[in-house]
């Protein structure tokens, strides 16, 4: 299995919505991470989680809660978004940290 | 400020001839690069890879050489196909293990039949 799971694969939430994103590999990848990105620009890091413990948040607002519960597992809790935070969001996972990423298909996000 | 730059937003190319895409960084600090594909409403595929210690790394149809001195990687594509028309993405790190990729801005590749 040499796959990133997302679900769901698209979203549309008002600016009062609580919504998760969930994101799940059995490749026994110890890296986890959270990428955004938007139309015709490159994925930006959002955060970075190392052997289940955030090891990198890239200044993201609080409105973006990470969570990894396990070594498999990756959610991004969201609360209160802005229609600027529309965009795809892409989980990634590694063997270790700073290795060769592999990538989801990702949740495309639009907040209304 | 742009630490990898793809100055070229588009390539198209004939079939069976060389692709050859670029990229620039500024950052000496940078000691891992990867080159990723994109399909629209894809996640980014991992191509290649090198290491700062290399200077060129092959798999199959793709070569990646870097030249440190000019802070410049280019992407080789021998023979392009048809189904590698895509996005492709410069990715760089510093130091392999802290897990921070930066990527560049993409070059759209169109491989006419």
């Amino acid at each position: 299995d040499t796959e990133v799971t997302q679900t769901p694969k698209h979203l549309v939430m008002g600016m009062t919505n609580k919504k998760s994103l969930k994101c799940e590999q059995h490749m026994g990848h110890r890296a986890m991470y959270w990428y955004k990105q938007k139309a015709k620009k490159p994925p930006e890091l959002m955060f970075v989680y190392s052997y289940e413990k955030l090891s990198i948040n890239e200044s993201v607002p609080s409105r973006f809660s990470p969570e990894c519960p396990n070594s498999s597992l990756l959610n991004l809790h969201l609360h209160a978004l802005q229609p600027e935070d529309s965009a795809l969001y892409l989980c990634a996972s590694s063997l270790d940290r700073g290795g060769k990423l592999f990538f989801g298909s990702g949740t495309q996000l639009s907040v209304l | 400020d742009q630490q990898v730059k793809q100055n070229s937003p588009s390539l198209s190319v004939q079939e069976g001839r060389i692709s050859i895409l670029n990229c620039d960084y500024t950052n000496s600090m940078f000691d891992y690069f990867l080159w990723y594909k994109k399909y629209p409403a894809e996640g980014p595929t991992f191509l290649i890879s090198i290491s700062s210690i290399k200077d060129k790394n092959e798999d199959g149809r793709f070569t990646v050489f870097l030249n440190k001195s000019a802070k410049h990687l280019s992407l080789h594509i021998v023979p392009s196909q048809p189904g590698d028309s895509a996005v492709y993405f410069c990715a760089a790190s510093v130091r392999r293990n802290t897990g921070k990729l930066i990527f560049g801005q993409g070059t759209t590749l169109q491989v006419k039949p």
